[in-house]
């Protein structure tokens, strides 16, 4: 059971450029969320899917796009990537509001 | 407005020690709460969680309480091990199910 998987598991891009951070959960889980850690600070929501077909703007969306493809799988684009989103970028998931989130291991992206 | 805060940045303890990581939340509206480890360079992982209707659970070495009356969620780890060394995130659920984080502890065991 593979759980929560994020690829890739590091990036490096020029400012300007795009790119997608892709997010797939085997465990037929509704809600899907996308965090980012900073160092010193906490994990800040970017975006959300609550269902398959629905998607919310989080603490820090700008910048930001996402598509909620199907069940399974939740993408995060950066259409122009500034220095301000090197960042590690956290993909969740879960049953529903009442249970606690599985996170995968992390994309570590820079932006130069 | 809606925060969750953590008392201490860092916590030294020694090995076999009993470790306390405290936390303060500031919605009394939240009804679900979450204890999270994070180990260098891997995502948070569940520890355990308490809803509102209680103010006590155990888990394996671990205890969480909930004090409503004062805000103030708590860790505590019985019988500290090198194994708990990692950041320790407390999360209040708002809302049906979106994460308020708070900025996290760093617990380190000495040998």
């Amino acid at each position: 059971n593979a759980g929560v998987t994020q690829t890739p598991k590091f990036q490096v891009l020029k400012t300007g450029q795009s790119m997608t951070l892709q997010c797939a959960q085997d465990m037929n889980h509704n809600s899907m969320y996308w965090y980012r850690q900073d160092p010193g600070m906490g994990l800040r929501l970017i975006y959300y899917s609550a269902s398959e077909g629905t998607t919310d703007k989080g603490e820090v969306p700008n910048g930001y796009n996402v598509s909620r493809l199907n069940k399974r799988e939740f993408s995060l684009r950066l259409e122009s990537a500034a220095p301000s989103q090197t960042s590690v970028y956290f993909c969740a998931s879960t049953p529903s509001g009442l249970y606690g989130y599985t996170f995968g291991s992390g994309t570590r992206l820079t932006v130069v | 407005g809606e925060s969750v805060g953590l008392h201490l940045p860092t916590l030294s303890v020694q090995e076999g020690d009993n470790s306390i990581i405290n936390c303060a939340y500031s919605n009394s509206a939240s009804d679900y709460f979450i204890w999270y480890k994070q180990e260098s360079g891997k995502g948070p992982q569940f520890i355990i969680d308490i809803r509102s209707n209680m103010d006590k659970r155990q888990g394996q070495r671990v205890t969480v309480l909930l004090n409503k009356t004062v805000k103030h969620l708590s860790l505590q780890i019985a019988a500290t091990q090198p194994g708990d060394s990692a950041v320790y995130f407390c999360a209040e659920s708002i809302q049906g199910g979106k994460l308020i984080f708070g900025q996290g502890t760093e617990l380190s065991v000495k040998p």
